[in-house]
């Protein structure tokens, strides 16, 4: 398709299991971004790639968060042994470009996680 | 916080009604972005203004931006029901290389 696709767009699994969510971002775009979005919250900046480099990982909450870009696509976020306050909608964005120029971003429609 | 801020948090008009949110933010800025959100989905871009810009329309959406203000505002003329959404400001500020969201106003327009 020709728009951010993110997957599973769901995923409930218990606490203290790892999880991995993936992002293929719009082809040709060399940014790609990570938010975190709380129900009824605004998002949340995560971690920015910039081709498969990541200049800006400020975001990730602690160091059970982790995340790789490779071949300047695909994107994985990764969430070990999850908690519940991990409740909530990833959502993976791209743009064209990225740094100091601030391109809109194209958003996926996130992918819904809940820890029971 | 540097996060821009949007008001109302919520707003509910009739259809054919104008809708006006605003944002305010605290630090200089290279651009400031417009977003809407349908529930459940991500977020689509809606108008990018420059920070040398006051002014810029698309469609039925208006935005200015007031620098010495540090505030924008999104007007959405003649309004529809599938205008209903959460809508979110988003500042570049000078020297930052990603986006800072506020937290959204939820626009609610019945039939």
């Amino acid at each position: 398709g020709a728009g951010v696709s993110q997957s599973p767009s769901n995923k409930v699994t218990e606490k203290g299991k790892d999880v991995e969510l993936r992002c293929d971002p719009i082809s040709g775009h060399t940014a790609l971004y990570w938010y975190r979005q709380r129900l009824g919250q605004g998002l949340e900046f995560l971690i920015y790639f910039q081709g498969n480099s990541a200049p800006d990982k400020s975001g990730l909450p602690s160091d059970r968060f982790s995340a790789e870009r490779t071949g300047e696509s695909v994107s994985t976020l990764t969430i070990q042994r999850t908690q519940q306050e991990d409740s909530a909608v990833y959502l993976c964005a791209s743009s064209l470009t990225g740094g100091f120029s601030n391109q809109p971003q194209h958003f996926g429609d996130g992918t819904r996680l809940s820890i029971l | 916080s540097q996060q821009g801020e949007e008001d109302p948090q919520a707003l509910s008009i009739q259809e054919g009604e104008n809708a006006t949110m605003n944002c305010s933010y605290k630090t200089s800025i290279n651009n400031l972005q417009w977003y809407r959100q349908n529930s459940g989905r991500g977020l689509v871009h809606l108008i990018l203004i420059r920070s040398n810009e006051r002014e810029k329309h698309s469609g039925r959406l208006r935005v200015t931006l007031d620098t010495s203000k540090k505030s924008s505002s999104l007007l959405i003329t003649a309004s529809r029901a599938a205008d209903t959404a959460s809508y979110f400001c988003a500042t570049a500020f000078s020297g930052y290389s990603t986006l800072t969201f506020g937290k959204g106003t939820m626009l609610l327009v019945s039939p």
